[in-house]
């Protein structure tokens, strides 16, 4: 199956600058790439996501790049906050979704 | 709307038990997926139905583990034996289609002693 590599596992930030988390992919079929957030005690849930006709996307402070002939796509989260501190997944779609082994972001003062 | 419901939410066995657990997805959905969660691993995939035809059966996990989608909105994920290093969380997930966005369940958390 398709093979996910998720950098870095850990991410401490200062409120207000930008976190940024890399993913790297196989399948060169691969066309949906989502990013979960999961907080504690909570499920993964969908934050955003880039289908493989784009390059690039943002919702509010979220960017998210897709670099298709190199098999990476990153997230960029921008002025972070205390409430971004989660753990965050990268996922491949080719045959099921297949997830990165997260990232835990912390963003302290 | 009910979101996916995962049944039993904590689940004890002794390793060479058979443990069986359940989930419904959200109605509707036509993609269901069981992944396991643990701290080392992530999430791992297990199994994926797109209506109800198994389309990936976890490569590694084949052995011991099966997945069964009888109906739109039903399925079980059998473990047999079990072994102490099964202990995790297990999630069942849903989707409309491959492409939108997964609803999680609360997850069954196995310890197998």
């Amino acid at each position: 199956g398709e093979q996910v590599e998720q950098l870095p596992s850990i991410l401490r930030v200062q409120e207000g600058s930008s976190a940024s988390i890399n993913c790297s992919y196989e399948d060169s079929a691969s066309n949906y790439f989502p990013w979960y957030k999961q907080e504690p005690g909570e499920n993964p849930k969908l934050i955003i996501d880039i289908r493989s006709n784009m390059e690039r996307k943002q919702i509010q402070e979220l960017i998210v790049l897709l670099d298709k002939k190199a098999k990476r796509f990153s997230l960029h989260i921008t002025d972070t906050q205390p409430g971004d501190s989660a753990m965050y997944f990268c996922a491949v779609y080719a045959q099921g979704l297949t997830f990165g082994l997260g990232t835990r972001v912390s963003v302290f003062p | 709307d009910a979101g996916v419901t995962q049944t039993p939410r904590h689940e004890v066995a002794e390793k060479g038990q058979t443990i069986i657990l359940k989930c419904e997805p959200v109605s509707g959905h036509n993609d269901l997926f069981w992944y396991r969660q643990t701290k080392i691993q992530g999430l791992e995939l297990l199994s994926y139905f797109r209506s109800k035809s198994l389309m990936e059966d976890g490569g590694a996990f084949k052995d011991r583990f099966k997945a069964e989608m009888l109906n739109s909105s039903f399925s079980t994920l059998k473990i047999q034996p079990t072994e102490p290093k099964d202990s995790a969380v297990y999630l069942c997930a849903s989707s409309h289609n491959s492409q939108n966005t997964l609803y999680f369940g609360a997850g069954t958390r196995l310890s197998v002693l």
